[in-house]
């Protein structure tokens, strides 16, 4: 069964460009989860999209936003970056959310560098 | 306000020696508990996790966990540490009404040394 997929794996960006990121879930889960994580903050929660809709979302500015396709797959996309953006983002997915097996499987992650 | 702590940053120990990383939580609502390995440039990869009974788990690797309510504690451990356990551990709580979100601590980074 293969696991999460995240493209792309490295990128280079400036300040004032915008990025989109992928994420292909494991087959079958429906539930994909987006996660920021920095050397000074950890791992942050950003939102969660369960069968196309925002179900939970954290607590980052508009210019975090994300969706999800019929086929599961998701996106997020970031404007205007701003050398904060400088993170791993990891794309994490799960059955249901976590809300039945509690389980998140996370994919390796898509390293955003912001000059 | 929802938190976990890890207490200790770095930990550094012998090969073939025991392990034990502390994490401590504050969460409201009935937690689920999980623990996390995330090798350098990897994703993270589940090690154990605590819903409800018996309060001792078993992981992968030959890890276990065990959940003390009264001390709002999930410490990993782990009898003998092996050269490939070196990577970074996180701690992480979930609840059933949180779909998708779990709360990381900061992670413990373990050295072993030869």
């Amino acid at each position: 069964k293969a696991g999460v997929t995240q493209t792309p794996r490295y990128l280079i960006k400036t300040r004032g460009q915008q990025v989109t990121l992928s994420c292909s879930p494991i087959s079958g889960h429906r539930s994909v989860s987006w996660y920021q994580q920095t050397p000074g903050q950890g791992l942050q929660f950003l939102f969660e999209y369960f069968s196309e809709t925002q179900r939970n979302k954290g607590n980052f500015p508009g210019r975090f936003s994300g969706r999800q396709f019929s086929n599961s797959r998701s996106e997020m996309n970031v404007s205007t970056l701003e050398l904060g953006d400088s993170a791993l983002y990891l794309c994490a997915s799960s059955l249901d959310g976590g809300a039945g097996t509690g389980e998140l499987f996370f994919g390796e992650g898509s390293r955003l560098t912001v000059l | 306000a929802q938190s976990v702590t890890q207490p200790d940053i770095h930990i550094t120990v012998s090969e073939g020696a025991s392990l034990e990383l502390r994490c401590n939580y504050s969460y409201g609502a009935t937690p689920y508990l999980f623990w996390y390995v995330q090798s350098p440039g990897q994703g993270l990869q589940l090690l154990l996790k605590y819903f409800s009974g018996d309060t001792l788990v078993q992981g992968i690797k030959g890890f276990e966990a065990e959940f003390k309510r009264s001390q709002s504690s999930f410490n990993l451990r782990k009898p003998s540490v092996h050269w490939s356990d070196a990577a970074e551990y996180f701690c992480a709580v979930g609840a059933l009404s949180n779909t998708g979100k779990l709360i990381f601590g900061q992670g413990t980074t373990l050295q072993v040394k030869p």
